[in-house]
């Protein structure tokens, strides 16, 4: 079975430092990862996704993520981090396989970045 | 949110009663899933659709769940008869290529 794990519930950072938010996974073969953003009141909006090729992929407002296969981790990253970008994070993972449908979503880390 | 919208976005029942969750697809897609949100559960999938078909409803926690896709823009989810426990973020959810694409929600209390 697919899992995702995001270790902290709750991430805080100050306005223009770095933020960076956890992800580690589990999937049989190759991975499909994702990061979505969810807004008070708003369903999960893609930010970003790696399929295959350079490990280090860019997405919306400025974010980024890093596949490390060796540590099963996808970790979502921004250089200088916005008080707008205050949301709940979603990782999630699928298998690469034909037939493959279901996307296993972690729990969710809460990002507040302080004025 | 684009390509799926959702109603009613709010919903308060008694226990008991019958609730009717919609969906409509406005775009291209190859799937549909229902997932609830909760805080306790985060997003759980309770049943997803390929062309209509529905594939996997292992999800669906009880029989009180019901959902159909009459068609390729239509989609509904059942609860009867709805119990307090029931009460989440339900949302709508396309597959397009790689991607999931979801609606804004149906937030149900059940008093």
């Amino acid at each position: 079975a697919q899992s995702v794990a995001q270790p902290e519930d709750q991430v805080n950072v100050a306005e223009g430092n770095p933020l960076t938010v956890k992800c580690t996974y589990s999937v049989s073969g190759n991975p499909y990862l994702f990061w979505y953003v969810q807004y008070p009141n708003r369903g999960l909006q893609f930010l970003l996704k790696y399929i295959t090729g350079d490990n280090l992929v860019k997405g919306s407002y400025g974010f980024e993520a890093e596949f490390n296969k060796s540590q099963t981790s996808f970790h979502l990253k921004k250089p200088s981090a916005l008080v707008s970008d205050s949301a709940l994070y979603f990782c999630a993972v699928r298998a690469s396989g034909a037939g493959s449908y279901q996307l296993t979503f972690g729990k969710g880390t809460k990002l507040s970045v302080i004025p | 949110d684009a390509g799926v919208i959702q109603s009613p976005r709010h919903e308060v029942t008694e226990m008991g009663q019958e609730v009717t969750l919609r969906c409509k697809p406005i775009s291209g897609h190859d799937y549909l899933f229902w997932y609830r949100q909760t805080m306790m559960r985060g997003l759980e999938l309770l049943i997803y659709f390929n062309n209509n078909v529905p594939i996997d409803d292992s999800g669906m926690p009880e029989d009180r769940f019901s959902a159909k896709m009459p068609n390729a823009s239509f989609s509904t989810l059942k609860i009867q008869p709805s119990e307090p426990r029931d009460s989440a973020v339900y949302f709508c959810a396309l597959r397009r290529n790689t991607e999931a694409f979801f609606g804004q929600g149906t937030r149900l209390t059940v008093v």
